[in-house]
């Protein structure tokens, strides 16, 4: 069971344009919401978190969004630029757990 | 510094060889994890030490994966008798303990054949 769905498989942006991607959960007790950016043959790096007792997160042109009520949570890619193009993963783990659990990964490629 | 390095690669295996996959974490990280990524997919957690100690191994896909970590440094994935359905990367991360970030190495890449 996927513990982390991820949206959408694939996405296209213009240069200069927002790119958003979407997750959601089912497990309350997750507290800790990362959101990771791999290139073709490295491995995933962290790009920005965000804890739930807040509902926004801004890191430069990077910014999570989310809703607990909803149970989702999202990221925003503002004024995005080819260098961008790469493969998104949502991620969402439990303070005193050990495991991270991985969304099944956005493609985004951004048009010159 | 130097990151996370894991060697070898890529490793091609005949099915039935045994294989061992290395990870070099980040000196002085305390965390540890293992993920298998199949092509297209997420990382799956396989297994997390804590310093020598493996405190999960939960993800663990059979008996034929086994991990170590003896002095709590260097850590071997090793897969016994290899099937065509551990064809996959397999991510190490280690952190300096486990609410901080994670740093992951570029994975091996296996191929069973």
């Amino acid at each position: 069971q996927q513990q982390v769905k991820q949206s959408p498989q694939s996405l296209i942006v213009q240069k200069g344009g927002i790119s958003i991607i979407n997750c959601a959960y089912e497990n309350t007790a997750f507290d800790y919401f990362p959101w990771y950016q791999q290139f073709p043959g490295k491995g995933p790096a962290l790009l920005i978190a965000i804890r739930p007792d807040v509902s926004e997160k801004k890191e430069g042109r990077f910014t999570i969004s989310f809703n607990k009520s909803a149970k989702q949570f999202s990221l925003h890619i503002m004024d995005s630029q080819p260098g961008d193009s790469a493969t998104y993963f949502c991620a969402a783990s439990i303070i005193g757990g050990n495991q991270f659990y991985f969304g099944t990964g956005t493609s985004l490629t951004v048009i010159p | 510094g130097a990151g996370v390095s894991q060697s070898p690669r890529y490793k091609v295996a005949k099915r039935g060889q045994d294989v061992a996959l290395r990870c070099d974490p980040i000196s002085g990280h305390v965390s540890l994890f293992w993920y298998q990524q199949a092509l297209g997919q997420g990382p799956e957690f396989l297994t997390y030490f804590q310093n020598e100690a493996q405190l999960d191994k939960s993800g663990l896909p059979s008996d034929r994966f086994f991990a170590e970590r003896p002095e709590g440094s260097v850590s071997t994935l090793k897969i016994q008798r290899t099937q065509q359905e551990d064809s996959a990367v397999y991510l190490c991360a280690s952190g300096r303990d486990y609410h901080n970030e994670q740093f992951f190495g570029p994975g091996t890449r296996l191929t069973v054949l």
